[in-house]
C-alpha cells in the first residue's frame, strides 16, 4: 500500500536553514503537503504542492519535489524558535480524497 | 472565522467505558475526517464523510468504534467499550469540497487526547 517517511528528529541552530526530506511510494499522488503540529495542538497545513511541480516557494518555506524519485523536501530559511514543533509529509492521492500521512520530523532549535 | 472545533479536549476513562467525541467542522465545510494520532505517529484516517454519507470508513474498527453526522454538520465519535490500546489523540478535519482529484486543504481541530487505564 501507499507509504510516506520521514526522519524522525532534526536539529538545527537558529538562523539556519532547516531542511525536512520526506519519501513516499504513490506513483498517483496529486498534492502533497506539509503540516506542522505544536504541542497538543492539531495540524495546521504549511503549504502544499501540486505533483506536476518542480518547487513551490512561499515566504521562508521552499518546497522542492523530485517525482522521479519519489522525493519531497521542505526547507525552512532563517529557522527560528518559533519553527520547533513537528512536520508531517502527506500524500494525496488521485482516489479521492484520501491522504496519508509520514510519522513527523521533529525539528528542534539550537541557540 | 471559527476553526474546527472538539470536545472534550482530554478524557481519561477505564477500560471497557464507552467514551464520545464531538467535532464541529468548520462552517460550510462538506467533507469531514475523523483521524487516530497514536503516539509518534502520524494521523490516520478512521472515517470521511461527505454531508451526511459516510463515504470511507474502511479503517474504522466497527466491532467497537461508530460515528454519526445526522444532519451533515457536527459529528459524533464513539468507542464502546475502550480498550488500552485505544489511548490516542483523536483528531477531527474538515474541507470544503467533496470528492475529487483536485486538492482540497484539510482544516484540523486540536485534538482529544484519549488515555485509557
Amino acid at each position: 500500500g501507499e507509504d510516506v517517511e520521514q526522519s524522525l528528529f532534526l536539529s538545527v541552530r537558529e538562523g539556519d536553514s532547516s531542511v525536512i526530506n520526506c519519501t513516499y511510494t504513490d506513483s498517483s499522488s496529486t498534492y502533497l503537503y506539509w503540516y506542522k503540529q505544536e504541542p497538543g495542538a492539531g495540524l495546521q497545513l504549511l503549504t502544499y504542492i501540486f505533483s506536476n511541480m518542480d518547487m513551490k516557494q512561499d515566504q521562508r518555506l521552499t518546497v522542492l519535489l523530485n517525482k522521479k524519485d519519489k522525493h519531497l523536501s521542505l526547507r525552512i530559511a532563517d529557522t527560528q524558535t518559533g519553527d520547533s514543533a513537528i512536520y508531517f509529509c502527506a500524500d494525496q492521492y488521485s482516489s479521492a480524497s484520501k491522504i496519508i500521512f509520514g510519522s513527523g520530523t521533529r525539528l528542534s532549535i539550537r541557540p | 472565522e471559527a476553526g474546527v472545533v472538539q470536545s472534550p479536549r482530554y478524557k481519561i476513562i477505564e477500560k471497557k467505558q464507552p467514551v464520545a467525541f464531538w467535532c464541529n467542522p468548520i462552517s460550510g465545510h462538506n467533507t469531514l475526517y475523523w483521524y487516530r494520532q497514536n503516539l509518534g505517529q502520524g494521523p490516520e484516517l478512521l472515517i470521511r464523510y461527505e454531508n451526511e454519507e459516510a463515504v470511507d470508513d474502511s479503517q474504522l474498527p466497527k466491532d467497537r468504534f461508530s460515528a454519526e453526522r445526522l444532519k451533515g454538520v457536527d459529528s459524533t465519535l464513539k468507542i464502546q467499550p475502550a480498550e488500552l490500546g485505544d489511548s490516542a489523540v483523536y483528531l477531527c478535519a474538515s474541507s470544503a469540497r467533496t470528492s475529487g482529484v483536485r486538492g482540497e486543504t484539510q482544516y484540523f481541530g486540536p485534538g482529544t487526547r484519549l488515555l485509557v487505564l
